[in-house]
């Protein structure tokens, strides 16, 4: 019964490296996201998917770029990590009821950038 | 374009006391709203969510919110705390297709319960 599972769920990286948190879940869901979470900010979303092949950018896209070749898995790329990259990073994923529909969410990847 | 402002980042109550956290939502057509629950170092799991079928939604762990379409809001309380409680309570609308399916959060409730 894995649900969403995200990896890793703790990285350290230094200012410039690129790196890829992975994203995957085993209920055939349409609908997939990435939120990011900071102190006082909520979650925020960065991605989102509605099926393999279709991507679009959500209210924080910049320095982060995502594809979906299937429709189990959904990587978020950082291209050239900076400071301000430090965060909580969530995957979530829907069925094809949204907006209706529960959304459900991975353990978080932890993410610091020095 | 929608948007959900919940009052209060944290909120203290002793334990066996009434939970109180309050969410307002702005959106041009009443939205599918959702409260969600995060213990320490976890994901979010669902605690409840109005599709407008009833105006009074009953989640898990006892609590419920209850939809007032002309206060544009959509509160969440339990009658009775307890220490498990103790979390982070977010409050989250999600509109119909395309971009607007997407869940918005508002930006959190730290919820604090007192022996």
């Amino acid at each position: 019964n894995a649900g969403v599972t995200q990896t890793p769920k703790f990285q350290v990286l230094k200012t410039g490296q690129s790196m890829t948190l992975q994203c995957a879940q085993d209920m055939n869901h349409e609908y997939m996201s990435w939120y990011r979470q900071d102190p006082g900010m909520g979650l925020r979303l960065i991605h989102y998917s509605v099926g393999a092949g279709i991507t679009d950018q959500g209210e924080v896209p910049n320095g982060y770029n995502v594809s979906r070749s299937t429709t189990e898995d959904f990587p978020l790329r950082l291209l050239s990590a900076a400071p301000s990259q430090t965060s909580v990073y969530f995957c979530a994923s829907s069925s094809r009821d949204y907006p209706t529909g529960e959304l459900f969410f991975g353990e978080g990847s932890r993410l610091t950038v020095l | 374009a929608q948007s959900v402002t919940q009052l209060g980042s944290h909120v203290s109550v002793s334990e066996g006391a009434l939970v109180l956290l309050r969410c307002n939502y702005s959106s041009s057509v009443p939205p599918y709203l959702f409260w969600y629950v995060q213990y320490p170092n976890q994901g979010l799991q669902l605690l409840l969510k109005y599709t407008s079928a009833a105006t009074l939604v009953k989640g898990i762990n006892g609590f419920e919110a209850e939809f007032k379409k002309s206060e544009t809001s959509f509160h969440l309380t339990k009658p009775s705390a307890h220490m498990s409680d103790a979390a982070e309570y977010f409050c989250a609308s999600r509109n119909y297709g395309g971009s607007q399916g997407n869940l918005i959060f508002g930006k959190g409730t730290k919820l604090s319960v007192k022996p």
